[in-house]
This record gives structure tokens, C-alpha cells and sequence, in this order.
């Protein structure tokens, strides 16, 4: 059984430009949380992904969407960074129909410079 | 003010020390979270609890639910454990529309000295 991962491990991009980050959920999790921690910050919660559906969606603008794919792998997408972006990037998977306990994965730093 | 509020935000301590980290939230909940990031950022969780008393090896978990308070003690500390400890509560409504999310406080960076 393989863990939560995610890809790439770390990313510079240029503010105004346009970042995907990827993220496989352990096997048997339907459910895919994304989170954003700034520096010395604790995790803030961006959106959910629950079979394929958006289910829940934190204080992010609109630019921060997401994706989740039949295999309940799942993409966040960011676009025009702003420098305020950078951060490290979480995500985090379950199986909702049997607990609520969550798995992370070792997360994406971004930098916007 | 934030919904969790975790003190000390920085513990240095010397090996062998009993550590305690302590957390309040103001919102209702239907379960607490200590978790554990080291440098470059995964997160392993360490307990979930709701009730009661939670130990797993040198960790001590407890929740006091009536007083919204839950504390993480680390008995006969290592270098190891050198980390920072982040409590988070899953809340009892539906946060941000969705259900088992998690409200993060901001961590206490531990230091275990040899």
C-alpha cells in the first residue's frame, strides 16, 4: 500500500504566472483535502475533493482551483501567483465513508518570486 | 483571536525532560488532532482523540471537552523529537461546506537538547 504522494517536490514560478500541483491519494482514499501553510503557519484548508466533486471550500480566491480524477488522484491549480502564494502546499487524503482520519503527503514548496 | 490556539510557540528543552504542549479551541468539535512535522514538512499524524486519554509509547494525548483544552505530553524527551507539534480540530459543523476538515493551530517548535 502506497502512501500519499506528491509532485514536484519544489517549484519556483514567476508572480503572474500559472502553477499545477499533483497529488495521489493513498489507495482506498475517495476524498482529497488541499491545504496551503505559509511560513510559520499553521495549514489553512483550500478546498475538498470528494468523488470527484468539490465538496468544501476555505477563504481562497477563485484562481485557486482544483481537480480530482476517477482514480481520486487530484490537481491544484493556481493561477496569476501572487508572491503571498508562496508557500508550502498539502494535501491530504481519506476515505470519508468510513472515517474522517487523514493521511498527508510530504508536500509542494512554491515559490513565487 | 484564532479558533485554536496552541502554547508554548517555541520549547526548548533538555534531553530527558517532560514536555507538555498545550491546546484550546473555541469552536465545537467532533474530534482533536496532534500532529508532528519535521524540517521540509510532512505532517504524520500522532493522535486523533474526541474523549479521554490516548498513549502511544512516550506520547500522552488527553482532551478535556468541557474545557475545550487538550494537551500533548512527551515523557523522557530524545533529540528525536525535535519537531514542531500541531494540534488541529476537525469541527463539529461543517467548516468551509464540508465535513471532516481540519482547523489548524500554528505549531510549537520543539527543541530536545542532548
Amino acid at each position: 500500500e502506497t502512501g500519499v504522494t506528491q509532485s514536484p517536490t519544489h517549484l519556483i514560478k514567476t508572480r503572474g504566472q500559472q502553477v499545477t500541483l499533483r497529488c495521489s491519494s493513498q489507495s482506498g482514499h475517495n476524498t482529497v483535502s488541499w491545504y496551503q501553510q505559509a511560513l510559520g503557519q499553521g495549514p489553512q484548508f483550500i478546498f475538498q475533493y470528494y468523488r470527484e466533486e468539490e465538496n468544501g471550500r476555505g477563504n481562497f480566491p477563485p484562481r485557486f482551483s482544483g481537480l480530482q480524477f476517477p482514480n481520486y488522484s487530484s490537481e491544484l491549480n493556481v493561477n496569476a501567483l501572487e508572491l503571498d502564494d508562496s508557500a508550502l502546499y498539502l494535501c491530504a487524503s481519506s476515505n470519508r465513508d468510513i472515517s474522517y482520519e487523514q493521511y498527508f503527503g510530504p508536500g509542494t514548496r512554491l515559490t513565487v518570486t | 483571536k484564532n479558533e485554536v490556539e496552541q502554547s508554548p510557540q517555541n520549547l526548548t528543552a533538555q534531553e530527558g525532560e517532560f514536555i507538555t504542549i498545550n491546546c484550546s479551541y473555541s469552536v465545537g468539535i467532533s474530534a482533536l488532532h496532534w500532529l508532528q512535522q519535521h524540517p521540509g514538512g510532512g505532517i504524520v499524524s500522532l493522535f486523533m482523540l474526541s474523549s479521554g486519554k490516548k498513549k502511544h509509547g512516550r506520547l500522552i494525548a488527553t482532551i478535556n471537552i468541557q474545557e475545550k483544552h487538550s494537551s500533548l505530553h512527551i515523557t523522557a524527551s530524545h533529540p528525536r523529537d525535535s519537531a514542531v507539534y500541531i494540534c488541529a480540530v476537525r469541527s463539529g459543523m461543517n467548516y468551509g461546506g464540508s465535513q471532516g476538515n481540519l482547523i489548524f493551530g500554528k505549531g510549537t517548535k520543539l527543541s530536545v537538547k542532548p
